[in-house]
C-alpha cells in the first residue's frame, strides 16, 4: 500500500511570491493534517482537513491556507512568502476514528530567497 | 492548549546499551502518546505509541511507559543499534474521533549510537 505522497519535495520562492503543496493520503483515509518542522520551533500544527472540510486550524497567520479535495488529496497554500516561511512542510494523513495513527510523508523543503 | 516537554535534546550512546528519553505533558484530557523517528531527509515514523488506559507497551527492543497522575510517559530503546541513530519526537493528543486531532510535539532527542 502506498503510503504518504507529497509533491514537489523541494522548492526555492522569492519573498512575496506564493507557494502551492500537494499531498496525496494513504488510500483510504480520510483525514490530512499539515505541520511545519523548523529548527527553532520543532513540529507546528498548521491545519487539518476531513471530509474537505476544514476541522481543527494551529496558530499560524492567514497567509497560510488549504483545502481537501474529495479525493481527499489536500493542497496547502502559503501566500505573500517571508523568509521566516523557509522549513519542510509534513503532511500527515489518518482515518481519524477512534484509536487511530497518523502517518507522514517525506515532507516539501522550502526556501524563500 | 497542550504542551509537550522532551528531554534529553541529544543522548549518545554505546552500542548494545539502553536509551531512555522522557516526555512531560499539561493537558490532562490527553490520551493518546505516539513516538515518531525521523532520520535525516525524511519524513517522521511512527515507531509506537500508547493510549491512556495502558500503562505499558512494547515492541520487540522498543517499549513505552505511562504515567497518566504524573503526565509523563518515556521511550525505551534497549540493545541499541547504530541504525536506531536518529532524532525521536513524542507527541500528545486528544483522540476522540471528533474534532480535537492534532499532535503536539516534544522538541525531538537526537540519539546517537557510537558503534
Amino acid at each position: 500500500k502506498a503510503g504518504v505522497t507529497q509533491t514537489p519535495r523541494y522548492l526555492i520562492k522569492t519573498r512575496g511570491q506564493q507557494v502551492t503543496l500537494s499531498c496525496s493520503p494513504i488510500s483510504g483515509h480520510r483525514s490530512v493534517s499539515w505541520y511545519q518542522q523548523t529548527p527553532g520551533q520543532g513540529l507546528q500544527f498548521l491545519f487539518e482537513y476531513f471530509s474537505e472540510t476544514q476541522r481543527n486550524k494551529g496558530n499560524f497567520p492567514g497567509r497560510f491556507s488549504g483545502r481537501q479535495f474529495s479525493n481527499s488529496r489536500s493542497e496547502m497554500n502559503v501566500s505573500t512568502l517571508e523568509l521566516g516561511d523557509s522549513a519542510l512542510y509534513l503532511c500527515a494523513s489518518s482515518l481519524r476514528t477512534l484509536n487511530t495513527e497518523a502517518f507522514f510523508g517525506q515532507g516539501t523543503r522550502l526556501t524563500v530567497v | 492548549g497542550e504542551n509537550v516537554e522532551q528531554h534529553p535534546s541529544t543522548l549518545s550512546v554505546q552500542e548494545g546499551d539502553s536509551a531512555v528519553i522522557k516526555c512531560t505533558y499539561s493537558d490532562s484530557a490527553s490520551n493518546y502518546f505516539p513516538w515518531y523517528k525521523q532520520e535525516l531527509g525524511k519524513g517522521p515514523q511512527l515507531i509506537i505509541d500508547i493510549r491512556s488506559n495502558v500503562g505499558e507497551k512494547k515492541d520487540q527492543r522498543i517499549a513505552v511507559t505511562l504515567n497518566k497522575t504524573a503526565k509523563h510517559f518515556s521511550l525505551h530503546i534497549t540493545e541499541t543499534q547504530p541504525e536506531d541513530s536518529a532524532v525521536y519526537f513524542c507527541a500528545a493528543t486528544q483522540n476522540s474521533g471528533g474534532s480535537n486531532y492534532k499532535l503536539t510535539f516534544g522538541k525531538g532527542t537526537l540519539l546517537t549510537v557510537n558503534p
